[in-house]
């Protein structure tokens, strides 16, 4: 399956923290990347590979695996954490082809 | 550092051919082991990759759009172009351009679009 789930929302209190998950049969052979969009903005890279943080994002950014679920942890989070977020990896065609989960609004109470 | 800026018309008829160029400044097209990919998101919708392309001339496409897509390069002038034939109203959508990298690591496939182009609205409308 080239399918990615993830929940359409989800709420944490400002500090607190929050995990939004991702699952796929491809993440058993690929790695997520994790993109955070604000509104009538670009997406931005947070997170890809096992755990890596592009430079410029806060290390309250993180990201993890397991078997098919991957997950995006914000930890402390912030007012300007608000905003969607999309899994994307790669299909299991062998060609590496692009696919992207639904997305997950993030609300900062 | 690198930048990604997309260009061409906003509006496009029914029927006709949608044509997108990506512009990459501050660093070579050809540099380093990367893709260059195109990608839409409908008004209120999520991502939806549409198809890349190495500065060999490779390419990949989403199977759901491949029989109208068609993604080429130009290094001369550091520039990647889209077309998506035989646009319907389901095509209107903001396209964004975005380098696309990927490697093997830690046991599994690790791939990434790092940087994205400002992203430009098409709406298809007669």
């Amino acid at each position: 399956s080239s399918e990615l789930t993830q929940d359409p929302a989800v709420s944490v209190a400002l500090g607190q923290t929050v995990r939004i998950t991702c699952q796929g049969d491809s993440l058993r052979s690929y790695y997520a990347s994790w993109y955070q969009q604000k509104p009538g903005q670009a997406p931005v890279l947070v997170i890809y590979g096992k755990n890596n943080r592009p430079s410029g994002i806060p290390d309250r950014f993180s990201g993890s695996s397991s078997g098919n679920t991957a997950s995006l942890t914000i930890t402390g989070a912030q007012a300007e954490d608000e905003a969607d977020y999309y899994c994307n990896s790669r299909d299991s065609s062998g060609n590496h082809l692009g696919v992207f989960g639904g997305g997950t609004k993030l609300t900062v109470l | 550092q690198v930048q990604l800026q997309e260009s061409g018309p906003g509006l496009v008829k029914p029927s006709q051919t949608l044509s997108l160029t990506c512009t990459v400044s501050g660093g070579s097209i050809s540099s380093g082991s990367y893709y260059w990919s195109w990608i839409r998101q409908p008004a209120g919708k999520g991502l939806e990759w549409i198809g890349r392309i190495y500065t060999s001339g490779s390419t990949n496409y989403n199977p759901s759009l491949k029989s109208r897509v068609t993604i080429s390069v130009d290094t001369s002038k550091n520039q990647f172009s889209l077309k998506l034939s035989s646009v319907t109203a389901a095509d209107t959508a903001v396209y964004y351009c975005a380098r696309d990298f990927g490697y093997y690591g830690s046991g599994s496939y690790v791939g990434a679009f790092d940087i994205w182009g400002q992203g430009t609205m098409v709406t298809v409308s007669s």
